[in-house]
């Protein structure tokens, strides 16, 4: 296992259309997290999952996005209805859990432009 | 809530040379981890150094070493002998080990340039 991917690297949607990313974790980590990085800015938390389970949700999440990590494995991350304010880098990291929870490991990102 | 500040947007430094970046922090509790971060360009991000808060000694790796003040809530990163590779986006970042929120909080972000 080589780390954490993300697909795709590149997303340029059109505003109003929905825009699906996906992320694989390194395969023994059971904690997952989304970040969001706009430009000049570092990246801000969006949400995270222990396993399957989504356990905590940012007040940037709004309900436009919605995450998955259906079998605990590889997450999703969609949005629907986009904006032009959605124009994002969007980060996927993944951990151990308990006290090596801090430890995060990072994907590329998947950079979105909306038009 | 916990914050992350860094002061600088931009710093250079010459090949060869040392530089030292800048960060701050806010928080009320006693158990946490920080951390900086590099980001080169459309690269990855990834973890150059680690300090616990419980640790007096100050973390060092390599060229990279840092200057943790608990008490004034300070923590920077000093590059010694800087090389052309260090050049990419530097982010300080907080992760509260003591309780049940797992993310990470970042600075904004210091740029480091290295001139040949």
């Amino acid at each position: 296992d080589t780390g954490v991917s993300q697909d795709p690297r590149h997303k340029i949607t059109k505003r109003g259309q929905n825009v699906t990313f996906r992320c694989d974790p390194i395969s023994e980590h059971n904690r997952l997290y989304w970040y969001r990085q706009t430009l000049g800015q570092g990246p801000e938390f969006l949400t995270y999952f222990q396993n399957e389970a989504q356990l905590e949700k940012s007040r940037l999440l709004s309900d436009r996005f919605s995450a998955e990590r259906p079998k605990g494995s590889f997450s999703t991350l969609e949005i629907q209805r986009t904006e032009q304010g959605d124009s994002a880098m969007y980060l996927c990291a993944s951990s151990l859990g308990g006290r090596s929870s801090y430890e995060q490991y990072f994907g590329p990102g998947t950079r979105l432009t909306v038009t | 809530a916990q914050t992350v500040t860094q002061s600088q947007p931009e710093m250079s430094v010459q090949e060869a040379e040392t530089v030292t970046l800048s960060c701050t922090y806010d928080t009320s509790e006693s158990d946490y981890y920080l951390f900086w971060y590099k980001q080169p360009p459309s690269r990855q991000m990834i973890l150059v150094i680690r300090q616990e808060a419980y640790k007096q000694q100050n973390a060092t790796e390599n060229r990279f070493s840092v200057n943790f003040q608990k008490a004034a809530k300070s923590f920077s990163l000093k590059i010694s002998d800087s090389q052309l590779g260090d050049a990419a986006m530097y982010f300080c970042a907080y992760f509260d080990s003591g309780g049940s929120n797992y993310k990470l909080t970042f600075g904004k972000g210091t740029l480091l340039t290295v001139n040949p």
